[in-house]
């Protein structure tokens, strides 16, 4: 079963607050990734883990964000003092056989 | 890195009518996927086709690697069809082997 389930669904946060999303995949997936969309574009790559190692990080990353995946399983991503500029989707996705398969995402915005 | 790009960016379709969608990428893959994105945002996976033909009912796919295009057929389209559809590729030379996507192709299907 490749389900990705990604908590909350929804976040209003006002600027300068920090904010954390969590993404768990149903079973086990060596390799994760997250991903951030924006009104009208395609999903753009953030970050990838092969189980808890993080081996690549896009430089849409700033030092703002971070992610974890500390025990290979689920992963976090946090974002500090927020901007209206990170109003987005933020997905996540687990790989079986090469195929990437994404979670319901976590709507950001940014007041 | 590779870009992708899908065409048209809008369709607007009576129901019943057949369409194809393209895609565009300027580099070598070892990967492509279509989905298809729902009014809620989750990406749903349609089809996993680096190369080749695949079908699967009323939707089929062709992946023409070496001409670097990939067609997603879409017969006797139904308003259910209605959303985005996205084709994302992972470039040869990608490490971390994300997907990079294209725009999108809206697709709006009336009765």
């Amino acid at each position: 079963d490749t389900g990705v389930s990604q908590d909350p669904r929804h976040k209003i946060t006002k600027r300068g607050q920090n904010v954390t999303f969590r993404c768990d995949p149903i079973s086990e997936h060596n390799r994760l990734y997250w991903y951030r969309q924006t009104l009208g574009q395609g999903p753009e790559f953030l970050t990838y883990f092969q189980n808890e190692a993080q081996l690549e990080k896009s430089r849409l990353l700033s030092d703002r964000f971070s992610a974890e995946r500390p025990k290979g399983s689920f992963s976090t991503l946090e974002i500090q003092r927020t901007e209206q500029g990170d109003s987005a989707m933020y997905l996540c996705a687990a790989v079986d056989y090469n195929e990437q398969f994404f979670g319901p995402g976590t709507r950001l915005t940014v007041l | 890195g590779i870009q992708v790009e899908q065409s048209p960016p809008d369709l607007i379709l009576q129901e019943g009518a057949n369409s194809t969608l393209r895609c565009n990428f300027s580099d070598s893959v070892n990967n492509l996927q279509w989905f298809h994105q729902n009014p809620w945002g989750q990406l749903i996976n349609l089809f996993y086709i680096p190369s080749g033909t695949k079908q699967n009912g009323r939707l089929s796919a062709t992946t023409v690697a070496t001409e670097r295009y990939s067609l997603l057929y879409i017969s006797s389209s139904q308003t259910t069809d209605s959303g985005v559809y996205f084709c994302a590729v992972v470039y040869s030379g990608a490490g971390s082997y994300q997907l990079t996507f294209g725009k999108g192709t809206k697709l709006s299907v009336i009765p």
